[in-house]
């Protein structure tokens, strides 16, 4: 069974650290790996995404590293700010034609 | 910023009415989904389409039922509402083509069934 595995389920840090979300997954057909970012009230919306052929993206304040023997990817927000505070998502996909397998969500609130 | 509007926002209903949520996108995207999310929690996709007259249920069984008419708009439909539909309904949308994977979400509609 196709399944993204993602921890924790709630983080809790302090302004100014560094705010690191995790995912596994089985499926070693998967060719996209993206990251959504989702305020209360809203909708989620993508904030970055990575395929298998690189180890890592950052953009910003925000990196994603994969390790591709592993079946692992993580989200590193640095210098983590209050309005991070929100629910990342991590996804996987087989391919275009599929579609995204979401992890369960973690929580993350910054404290001031 | 997406252009993905969904009505209503918010609709508290009693048991046994019908309900027809509204989702359209001005992005010109083939590709529409429904995920139900309670607050905070996991997505879980209900219904999907690839394109006009295409529809397809996803990996949550749902009683809703949706259409593809138009290729801007996807409505989602229960014909009884019940308590157990209680939840937040997202509606997204993508490109068809190969290699695009962004989806793009409205704000949500939050049904409260009594």
């Amino acid at each position: 069974q196709q399944q993204v595995k993602q921890s924790p389920q709630s983080l809790i840090v302090q302004k100014g650290g560094i705010s690191i979300i995790n995912c596994a997954y089985e499926n070693t057909a998967f060719d996209y790996f993206p990251w959504y970012q989702q305020f209360p009230g809203k909708g989620p919306a993508l904030l970055i995404a990575i395929r298998p052929d690189v180890s890592e993206k950052k953009e910003g304040r925000f990196t994603i590293s994969f390790n591709k023997s592993a079946k692992q990817f993580s989200l590193h927000i640095m210098d983590s700010q209050p309005g991070d505070s929100a629910t990342y998502f991590c996804a996987a996909r087989p391919d275009s034609n599929y579609q995204l397998i979401w992890g369960a969500g973690t929580k993350l609130i910054i404290k001031p | 910023e997406a252009d993905i509007y969904q009505t209503p926002r918010y609709l508290v209903i009693g048991t046994g009415k019908k309900i027809t949520l509204e989702c359209s996108q001005t992005m010109g995207h083939d590709k529409m989904y429904w995920y139900q999310q309670d607050p905070g929690m996991e997505l879980h996709l209900i219904h999907y389409s690839y394109g006009v007259n295409s529809t397809e249920k996803g990996d949550l069984s749902s009683e809703s039922t949706v259409s593809r008419i138009r290729t801007e708009h996807f409505p989602l439909t229960l014909e009884s509402a019940r308590p157990s539909h209680t939840s937040q309904y997202l509606c997204a949308s993508s490109e068809l083509r190969a290699g695009s994977g962004e989806l793009f979400f409205g704000e949500g509609s939050r049904l409260t069934v009594l």
